[in-house]
């Protein structure tokens, strides 16, 4: 079965400085998507930035990037230069192709804060 | 802007009671599901629907049920509800393959 863990429950950063969150998942399949969602205190969870399994290319949103380990099974989120906006909760997702549809399983969520 | 629409942000209800929780999606989703948020556990499926009247079980199905009718509808219903149905509730759609989209949220609390 898939799992998605992430290790560190609660993280703080510094205003401006920069914070990665870890993610590591496992699964047999060679094809899939991995995903970092962010929900802010307000409780609505949005997409972060996404990343296809197939591309060796890491993933990059403005301040946000990943750091794609595919044979380390690992997709870790960097956030640069951190606003006070980004304090939430983030959540790595890995979906799979299942039953002719797609799902997604998600990690148990890393809370950061960013510290003004 | 896309949007998936959520009936209630809280909700209080009596032990034993039926509860409806009810999703709507305007982006013409295949794909939508029922998630539960609990501290510490993440989010966890409860049901997932794939198309119209379709429906399969995810990883927490039991004391739940859910209806899709309607492509842009997805009803999750708590047939007698417990104490330890007490969460939040997060809805979600997606195109085949695509990223999900989620509600906002209902914080749901037994009594």
């Amino acid at each position: 079965a898939q799992t998605v863990t992430q290790s560190q429950p609660e993280m703080s950063v510094q205003e401006a400085e920069t914070v990665t969150l870890s993610c590591t998942y496992d699964t047999s399949e060679s094809n899939y998507y991995l995903f970092w969602y962010k929900q802010p205190p307000s409780r609505q969870m949005i997409l972060v930035i996404r990343q296809e399994a197939y591309k060796q290319q890491n993933a990059t949103e403005n301040r946000f990037s990943v750091n794609f380990q595919k044979a380390a099974k690992s997709f870790s989120l960097k956030i640069s230069d951190s606003q006070l906006g980004d304090t939430a909760m983030y959540f790595c997702a890995f979906m799979k192709h299942d039953s002719g549809t797609y799902k997604y399983i998600f990690g148990t969520g890393t809370r950061l804060k960013v510290l003004a | 802007d896309v949007k998936v629409t959520q009936s209630s942000r809280y909700l209080v209800k009596r032990t034993g009671e039926k509860v409806f929780l009810e999703c709507v999606q305007d982006m013409d989703h295949e794909n939508m599901f029922w998630y539960r948020q609990d501290p510490g556990l993440g989010l966890r499926l409860i049901y997932f629907s794939y198309d119209v009247k379709m429906k399969e079980k995810g990883d927490i199905p039991e004391g739940y049920s859910v209806s899709r009718e309607k492509k842009e509808r997805f009803s999750l219903i708590l047939e007698s509800a417990s104490t330890n149905q007490t969460s939040m509730y997060l809805c979600a759609s997606s195109s085949l393959g695509g990223e999900a989209f989620f509600g906002q949220g209902t914080r749901l609390t037994v009594v």
